[in-house]
């Protein structure tokens, strides 16, 4: 079935620096890959997102990049602040039919002050 | 936009009881809700799809008798733990997809703990 590998598992990173996710898909067919951002005791929440016919988006200080070739997908934070720390998810979808997402095993990012 | 709750957020309950978690979507109509298990340090893991007027559809190794979804309105699904034992101690997130869209939105989550 479909997989989706997320590395590193933990990242710490000096503030002001940058921190780079990555996450590997099995299934060709996924065609929508977002990005969740979770704080401790919260649910997810949606940070950027990006669908195959697309190689890149960028909002702010985020962005994400897809390569469909080699089914990989990377998450860029710049200029990272402490308010950065969470753990983040990838996860790869579909846009029809079931909608399921398959999620990533998360990192956790610390920002040291 | 797109905010969607849950209550209660937490919840104690002894061993054998029922637990009911309400799922619901505030500002936007969601045709299909998720339900996820969450446990410590771990990512989410998918139980149940739930499209609003038929019957779940639940992920391999989840017992749907176990864990009742109902999904009666576009924004409104409840997922009800029964007989809960320690063993489903856990982090329950629901999300909601907008229609039309692929996004999926979390709610906060529910931390049930059976004594």
């Amino acid at each position: 079935g479909e997989n989706v590998e997320q590395h590193p598992s933990t990242l710490s990173v000096q503030e002001g620096d940058s921190a780079v996710i990555k996450c590997t898909y099995s299934d060709s067919a996924s065609n929508y890959f977002p990005w969740y951002k979770q704080e401790l005791g919260k649910g997810p929440q949606l940070i950027i997102d990006i669908r195959s016919n697309v190689g890149e988006k960028k909002d702010q200080r985020i962005a994400v990049t897809l390569n469909k070739t080699a089914k990989h997908f990377s998450l860029h934070i710049t200029e990272t602040q402490p308010e950065d720390s969470a753990v983040y998810f990838c996860a790869a979808s579909f846009t029809s039919g079931t909608y399921k997402y398959i999620f990533g095993t998360g990192t956790r990012l610390k920002v040291l002050a | 936009g797109a905010v969607v709750s849950q209550h209660p957020s937490r919840v104690i309950c002894k061993s054998g009881t029922s637990v009911k978690i309400e799922c619901r979507s505030l500002d936007f109509q969601a045709t299909t809700m998720f339900w996820y298990r969450q446990f410590p340090k771990k990512s989410l893991m998918l139980m149940a799809t739930s499209n609003e007027g038929s019957k779940a559809t639940y992920e391999q190794g989840v017992e749907k008798d176990k864990f009742l979804i109902n999904h009666a309105s576009l924004t409104l699904s409840t997922l009800t733990v029964t007989s809960a034992h320690p063993e489903d101690s856990s982090f329950y997130i629901c999300s909601a997809r907008s229609t039309p869209g692929n996004e999926q939105f979390f709610g906060p989550g529910t931390r049930l703990t059976v004594l």
